[in-house]
């Protein structure tokens, strides 16, 4: 299957700072990519559709403005959370389809972010 | 809107033995349904899609899975368990048209020796 990768996988930051995390696919283009949140033992929240070259369509909830998303190239998008607290902790993780609507979303490996 | 439910938080079985894990969908077109297997840590590994076609899907590690238009069912089965297939298995839909995935809640399997 297609390989989509994230960097860093583990993230430790004190509160107030700024996080970014990296998503690519390494041996397709994508268009479109996802970012979720997942908390422990729980399904995935989708955050929001990151789309290249135009803005990012944030989920009912997600504040835009602390989780900044940047969709650069064909094979990557940014997520970058500013101002970090405790509660942003969590595990992250992106997607991109392959292709059409039909095809496989695949999945990064996840970021663990720790906001002391 | 789409919606997935999977009504098992835990599914426990010998090493050996079948597995079945449960998952209803709803949509207002055609799904297209998807499962993912998740180990700790780590992201979400593709198992097997249904788009259209064949009721009986096959995919990776020796896992199939039955879609059932009028029980809106996509249950996955394994004939035999591994103790490594102990891990958290999600169910996903998509609607006709629509990228975005909605993920059933999860289920914890685990296999024991």
């Amino acid at each position: 299957g297609a390989v989509v990768s994230q960097h860093p996988s583990r993230v430790i930051c004190k509160s107030g700072t700024s996080v970014k995390i990296e998503c690519r696919s390494l041996d397709f283009q994508a268009t479109t990519m996802f970012w979720y949140r997942q908390f422990p033992k729980k399904s995935l929240m989708l955050m929001a559709t990151s789309n290249e070259g135009s803005k990012a369509t944030y989920e009912q909830g997600v504040e835009k403005d602390k989780f900044l998303i940047n969709h650069a190239s064909l094979t990557l998008s940014t997520l970058t959370v500013t101002s970090a607290h405790p509660e942003d902790s969590s595990f992250y993780i992106c997607s991109a389809p392959t292709g059409t609507h039909t095809d496989t979303q695949y999945f990064g490996p996840g970021t663990r972010l720790t906001v002391l | 809107a789409q919606s997935v439910a999977q009504p098992e938080d835990q599914v426990n079985v010998a090493e050996g033995n079948p597995l079945t894990v449960k998952c209803t969908y709803s949509v207002s077109g055609n799904p297209y349904l998807f499962w993912y297997v998740q180990y700790p840590n780590r992201g979400l590994q593709f198992l097997l899609k249904y788009i259209t076609g064949d009721n009986l899907v096959k995919g990776s590690y020796g896992f199939e899975a039955e879609f059932n238009k009028s029980q809106t069912s996509f249950h996955l089965k394994k004939p035999s368990a591994l103790v490594s297939d102990s891990a958290l298995y999600f169910c996903a839909v998509r609607d006709t048209g629509d990228y975005k995935l909605s993920f059933g809640a999860g289920t914890t399997v685990t296999v024991r020796a």
